[in-house]
């Protein structure tokens, strides 16, 4: 089975910091990755997707992720944090042998950004 | 192009009692996936349905119940509710076609909030 691992409960940045999220998988095919946002009494929303195509993954808001093979992971980064980015992210793997329909998550990071 | 939409969004039942969640995918979406949101187990696939038929289930008791109706909304039932099944609940849905294994994006919704007192 596929599964992810999110090193960190809770990271904590200062104002334009930089934001590293880190994010391991394992998964015996290549797998589907992606990353999602929750703010506060709200769903999740899609930051990025690794399908790949590119290891080096853009997303909304200014974040990216490098999926790096070799070291199994999915990290998302921020080059400088803002206020808005304080959430809880999560790192998630997509089981292809369900057609990619069912998500398994990780425990999830909840980022701080301190003024 | 509106949102996934669910309804309520906050509950509060008794133990004992049943509940159904609604959920209205984004339109053209055929897919729609429930998970269980509770900060002691996290994020956790439910259900999925696609084409009125349930095509994955997660490790979840048979009091967990769905549906899908021929316009793609969705419904979730939980019967006879235990304190644990306080949660938020999570419908998602994705432009999902039949066959072939891809990583559709999902679209979650907001959420309905589950209090069992």
């Amino acid at each position: 089975a596929q599964s992810v691992t999110q090193l960190g409960s809770h990271v904590s940045v200062s104002e334009g910091a930089l934001v590293l999220l880190r994010c391991n998988y394992s998964s015996s095919v290549p797998p589907y990755l992606f990353w999602y946002v929750q703010y506060p009494n709200q769903g999740l929303q899609l930051l990025l997707k690794y399908t790949s195509a590119a290891t080096l993954v853009k997303g909304i808001n200014g974040f990216e992720a490098e999926f790096k093979k070799s070291e199994t992971s999915f990290h998302l980064t921020k080059p400088s944090a803002h206020m808005s980015d304080a959430a809880e992210y999560f790192c998630a793997v997509s089981d292809l042998e369900t057609s990619g329909s069912r998500l398994t998550f990780g425990e999830g990071t909840q980022l701080t950004v301190n003024p | 192009k509106a949102g996934v939409t669910q309804t309520p969004r906050y509950l509060i039942k008794t133990r004992g009692q049943q509940v159904t969640l609604s959920c209205s995918p984004i339109s053209g979406h055929r897919s729609v996936s429930w998970y269980q949101q509770t900060p002691g187990q996290g994020l956790q696939f439910l259900f999925e349905y696609f084409s009125e038929t349930q095509r994955n289930k997660g490790n979840f008791p048979g009091r967990f119940s769905g549906r899908q109706f021929s316009n793609s909304r969705s419904e979730m039932n939980v019967s006879t509710l235990e304190l644990g099944d306080s949660a938020l609940y999570l419908c998602a849905s994705s432009i999902r076609t039949s066959g072939g294994a891809n990583p559709y994006e999902q679209y979650f919704g907001p959420g309905t909030r589950l209090t069992v007192t």
